[in-house]
């Protein structure tokens, strides 16, 4: 089965860096890779997704870029502020194409980012 | 908010006790995945409903079952509690056929004693 790797478990960043988050997969068929944050006590939110057709994604200060070849994608948070802190979670799964595996994620540990003003 | 909402939002049950979890998925949604969330860890895949059928399970045993109802809600039941089934259980629901973004509810935080 798939299996996600994440790193770094944690990430403290000042205010305004950028902060890079890398996940590896094992499965060559997986083809979808939605990013997730879950603040503290709450439900995980998707931030950003890519499919496997493409490289990489943008939307404002988050990018998502995918290496299919050596199976690993990283989220990239540039400008970095206080609100951002929380933990982040990638995902993989192969059921892009079918309703077989649609939603069954397998999700990385997740990497606490605390961003410090 | 998602429109998933889940019930209870905390419960505390006894070891060897049964429990039973419910979510009621967003509207036009006919596929509920099911996640055991452990403190500090990511999200694991118990099993999916797509269908009013299963639809997929992961590596849980036979004690964690479910059911998904015509209106695509589903339950999710654990019979002889165990310690270590202390966790976060969320669910999502998404749309099999459109492979719409999946949406998580807010999530039940079991405490087995």
């Amino acid at each position: 089965g798939e299996n996600v790797e994440q790193h770094p478990s944690t990430l403290s960043v000042q205010e305004g860096d950028s902060a890079v988050i890398k996940c590896t997969y094992s499965d060559s068929a997986s083809n979808y890779f939605p990013w997730y944050k879950q603040e503290l006590g709450k439900r995980p939110q998707l931030i950003i997704d890519i499919r496997s057709n493409v490289g990489e994604k943008k939307d404002q200060r988050i990018a998502v870029t995918l290496n299919k070849t050596a199976k690993h994608f990283s989220l990239h948070i540039t400008e970095t502020q206080p609100e951002d802190s929380a933990v982040y979670f990638c995902a993989a799964t192969r059921g892009l194409m079918t309703t077989d595996s649609w939603g069954k994620f397998q999700f990385g540990a997740g990497t606490q980012v605390v961003v410090t003003p | 908010e998602t429109g998933v909402t889940q019930s209870p939002t905390h419960l505390i049950k006894t070891r060897g006790q049964q429990v039973t979890l419910r979510c009621s998925s967003q509207s036009g949604h006919n596929t509920v995945s099911w996640y055991q969330q452990a403190l500090g860890q990511g999200p694991q895949f118990i099993f999916q409903y797509y269908r009013e059928e299963e639809n997929g399970r992961g590596n849980f045993p036979p004690r964690f079952s479910g059911l998904q109802f015509p209106n695509y809600s589903s339950e999710l039941n654990v019979n002889a509690l165990e310690l270590d089934d202390s966790a976060l259980y969320l669910c999502a629901s998404s749309s099999g056929r459109l492979n719409t973004e999946a949406f998580f509810g807010q999530g039940t935080r079991l405490t087995v004693v």
